[in-house]
């Protein structure tokens, strides 16, 4: 069956950095675009970052274009976020997320990332 | 602020029918299909509506999605405690890339 496992999470001071990792199996990995979604404490869900399947095409939210950038290991089958210049506005839980057809049909359980100094 | 917009909460008593509204734009909901996500803390938030109104295998028929024109609305029927939860609409934009989600309502079984 599908399945998501995201890691990496963890308390980061601000101003440094982090990369999240989303380890998955059951499907192809290299046919499916791929997502980074975040959900801040007390907030909803905010989308963070798409990747296309074949890896060429990467879109951003405006809140963190420039500082995340969203890549993936087709050998490890493993999606990753590399988040620079964190603050605290970043603290929350990060998903990933398996797109179908400009949906999520599987997310992860998530994984905690905490800015604080 | 989100771009979707949702009523913060809800609720309802066990076998009664509720509904989530979410109002959107010309440029996001009014040009794209609408689906919905059921988030319980601390799990993975899971599809429960995809193109408006179509259900995924597995979700109950209590579950129903509509869409006119800029707003779309979900419909519980037969309410169930393990419905508590927050519930997300979501739509593609296409300006971004990506999608933009509501707010979130938290459905409460009283």
């Amino acid at each position: 069956q599908v399945q998501l496992v995201e890691s990496g999470g963890g308390v980061v001071q601000p101003g440094r950095s982090l990369r999240l990792s989303c380890a998955t199996s059951g499907f192809t990995f290299s046919s499916y675009g791929m997502h980074w979604v975040r959900q801040a404490p007390g907030k909803g869900l905010e989308w963070v970052a798409v990747m296309s399947s074949d890896g060429t095409n990467r879109y951003y939210a405006d809140s963190v274009k420039g500082r995340f950038t969203i890549s993936g290991d087709t050998s490890k089958n493993t999606l990753y976020l590399q988040m620079n210049s964190l603050g605290p506005e970043d603290t929350g839980v990060y998903y990933c997320a398996r797109d179908f057809r400009r949906l999520f049909d599987y997310w992860g359980q998530g994984t905690l990332v905490s800015v604080s100094s | 602020q989100s771009v979707l917009t949702q009523p913060p909460s809800a609720s309802g008593t066990p076998g009664q029918r509720v509904t989530i509204s979410c109002s959107g734009s010309s440029s996001n909901i009014g040009s794209n299909t609408v689906n919905w996500y059921q988030h319980l803390p601390g799990t993975a938030p899971k599809l429960l509506i995809y193109s408006n109104n179509q259900r995924p295998s597995g979700v109950p028929d209590r579950f129903s999605g509509s869409k006119s024109g800029t707003s779309t609305s979900l419909a519980i029927s037969g309410l169930q405690s393990e419905d508590e939860a927050e519930y997300y609409c979501a739509t593609w934009h296409d300006s971004m890339n990506g999608p933009v989600f509501g707010g979130g309502t938290k459905l409460t079984v009283l």
